[in-house]
């Protein structure tokens, strides 16, 4: 069956140091997203993806970047990470736009920064 | 700025009774609005959706109302069972756009 995964689930890292989640989905989907869940704030779009070579900022795209260097993969990485960047981070896929655009989501990672 | 807003972040329900969970926006240039649900660890999965052309779409215990001229959109579940237990997310999409745009959350707790 197509699926959506995330790797690491859990992840412990300190201050300063660079961190990279990764994002795989087997569905050959054009789209993918990179959301971050916190208390409050519900989910935040942090990068997003039409296809490969394409990446374009979300709302809270300090700190993060993304590439696509094939449909399955949109890893994330944070340069530098911060204690601001502890968070649950959800990756998700689309097809094409049509319809009411549903997304499916991976299981996601949760980082603690120290 | 929020598009799309859930101002109840808690909601606390007796099984078998209705479960009515509330989402407001503020762009009319929204074309569909989805409902996702989200279990503690895992991911948000789809539950149902709704095109601004409809005020109503229903699906099994679920069932979405839409009031355009309120910006409003409401999604009712009867009867309510303890396995409905989770955060409910509220979005909007627009057509031929790829992106969604969700609301905070609301955490229905069904009370067995």
């Amino acid at each position: 069956d197509a699926e959506i995964t995330q790797s690491p689930r859990h992840k412990i890292t300190e201050t300063g140091r660079q961190v990279t989640l990764a994002c795989h989905q087997t569905w050959n989907h054009n789209n993918m997203f990179w959301y971050r869940q916190d208390l409050g704030h519900g989910l935040r779009l942090i990068h997003y993806s039409y296809g490969v070579q394409d990446t374009n900022k979300g709302e809270v795209s300090d700190g993060y970047s993304v590439s696509r260097s094939n449909t399955e993969d949109l890893p994330l990485t944070l340069e530098s990470a911060a204690s601001s960047q502890t968070s649950v981070y959800f990756c998700a896929s689309s097809p094409l736009a049509g319809g009411p655009n549903e997304q499916f989501f991976g299981p996601g990672t949760r980082l603690t920064v120290l | 700025d929020q598009q799309v807003k859930q101002n109840s972040p808690s909601l606390s329900v007796q099984e078998g009774r209705i479960s009515i969970l509330n989402c407001d926006y503020t762009n009319s240039m929204f074309d569909y609005f989805l409902w996702y649900k989200k279990y503690p660890a895992e991911g948000p999965t789809f539950l149902i959706s709704i095109s601004s052309i409809k005020d109503k779409n229903e699906d099994g215990r679920f069932t979405v109302f839409l009031n355009k001229s309120a910006k409003h959109l409401s999604l009712h579940i009867v009867p309510s069972q303890p396995g409905d237990s989770a955060v409910y997310f509220c979005a909007a999409s627009r057509a031929g756009a790829n992106n969604l745009f969700f609301g905070t959350g609301t955490r229905l707790t069904v009370i067995p």
